[in-house]
């Protein structure tokens, strides 16, 4: 059991280049969301999906696009790469979110161990 | 939008001693998270506390959610090395079935031998 799976951990680009960051999971989790971390700011959410086919933004979406076309794949594309988007990116993952009040850690978010990109 | 304020942003303290850090926020949360993200690796959950006031312990981690639902505090007791790290509160919350969450800041922990 992997868990969550990000690749590649590390990458730079150029400002303008395009690139895919991968994420991965195991689990048969519904629920799938990509984050960026920057000093300061703690985790802001980029895209999130609920499901298979179904994605929405999150906190910080420009610049950013993603699909869900299967229940195990995320990935987050960057069509045209800025310095601004130079971050730690981490994607987490969890079981559907549930209807009401949880009771369990079933909706608790798993992280992959990050993809750090840099932007020249 | 929902926001944490997450504080200390940086604790330096010396091995042995206790540390107490703490997220407050104006919402409401249902469920509050504490997180820990060693160096070069995501966070991983600590502590998840689900009822107001409730009061939860994982071996020398305690954690409290607070009774108006608006903040939690998380207090690690004798500090070892392994404690080094980024600790993140969240808050979590649910908007026709979808599932929101919301990260403070971080605390820096840095331990002196």
């Amino acid at each position: 059991n992997a868990g969550v799976t990000q690749t590649p951990k590390f990458q730079v680009l150029k400002t303008g280049q395009s690139m895919t960051l991968q994420c991965a999971q195991d689990m048969n989790h519904e629920y799938m969301s990509w984050y960026r971390q920057d000093p300061g700011m703690g985790l802001r959410l980029i895209h999130y999906s609920v499901g298979a086919g179904i994605t929405d933004q999150g906190e910080v979406p420009n610049g950013y696009n993603v699909s869900r076309s299967t229940t195990e794949d995320f990935p987050l594309r960057l069509l045209s790469a800025a310095p601004s988007q130079t971050s730690v990116y981490f994607c987490a993952s969890s079981y559907e979110p549930g209807q009401g009040f949880p009771s369990s850690g079933a909706n608790v978010l798993t992280f992959g161990a990050g993809s750090r990109l840099t932007v020249l | 939008g929902q926001q944490l304020n997450q504080s200390p942003q940086s604790m330096f303290i010396q091995e042995g001693e206790d540390v107490s850090m703490n997220c407050t926020s104006s919402s409401i949360f249902n469920t509050w998270l504490w997180y820990k993200q060693d160096p070069g690796e995501g966070p991983v959950l600590l502590i998840a506390l689900y009822k107001a006031g409730e009061l939860t312990s994982n071996g020398r981690l305690t954690a409290q959610f607070g009774i108006t639902r608006k903040d939690s505090f998380l207090n690690i007791s004798a500090s070892i090395p392994s404690d080094v790290g980024i600790y993140f509160c969240a808050g979590q919350w649910w908007v026709q079935g979808a599932q929101k969450l919301v990260f403070g800041q971080g605390t820096r922990l840095t331990i002196n031998p």
